[in-house]
């Protein structure tokens, strides 16, 4: 069974910039869940899709960052405008119930 | 508001020594889930195991076991005999007990080192 992917693995834009995010979650979750972890810091929660509903968005940081999941099955997260603060790992997971698998993750440089 | 401390950030020991990563948790949940996840260099992060609250019998798998002692709020994590490929970042986390699943709350990770 395939696991979680995510693309692209690395993203190097500047300031001002937009970038799309990908996550492929695995057959059958429901549940789709984007976090990120910035430099140093702990993993944090960004939102958790059920099926194509937002489900929970309080994580989001600001109107900058906008996720969609088309028809319950890949989901993408933009970033637009991108600022030099929203460098980090963006890490996509699903699960069917409790357990969330995640996937590699994609390192976000702005510069 | 829930939170998760690992308060050791970095953690060195020689092959085959005994490691023991701790956890400490916060919630006003009277029941909830708790989790440990591995990040080895590859990136990913790999389920371990989760626990529920009201289950606080010790769990042993392999090399592995974790100690879940709710008097103190605590759900540590020890590697047993000790090999270089458990080198990785471990994170505890922690989640509510609702209907289907739920957001994790992740502790600040603790880097494992193990030297040959």
């Amino acid at each position: 069974e395939a696991g979680v992917t995510q693309f692209p693995s690395h993203s190097v834009i500047e300031k001002g910039q937009t970038v799309t995010l990908r996550c492929d979650p695995i057959s059958g979750h429901d549940n789709l869940y984007w976090y990120r972890r910035v430099m140093g810091k702990e993993i944090k929660f960004l939102l958790h899709f059920v099926k194509e509903s937002k489900q929970d968005e309080s994580g989001m940081p600001n109107n900058r960052f906008l996720a969609e999941r088309t028809g319950g099955t890949y989901s993408t997260l933009k970033v637009q405008p991108a600022e030099l603060e929203d460098s980090g790992v963006y890490f996509c997971a699903s699960s069917q119930r409790h357990e969330q698998y995640f996937g590699p993750g994609t390192r976000l440089t702005v510069t | 508001a829930q939170k998760v401390t690992q308060a050791q950030t970095e953690i060195s020991v020689v092959e085959k020594e005994d490691v023991t990563l701790d956890c400490v948790y916060e919630t006003r949940d009277t029941t909830y889930y708790l989790f440990w996840y591995k990040q080895p260099p590859s990136g990913e992060l790999v389920f371990l195991i989760r626990r529920n609250s009201f289950d606080e019998q010790n769990e042993i798998s392999g090399r592995y076991s974790w100690n879940f002692q709710k008097s103190t709020s605590s759900f540590n994590f020890t590697i047993t005999a000790s090999q270089v490929v458990d080198s990785a970042v471990y994170f505890c986390a922690l989640s509510d007990v609702g209907q289907g699943a739920q957001k994790l709350v992740f502790g600040q990770g603790t880097r494992l080192t193990i030297n040959p």
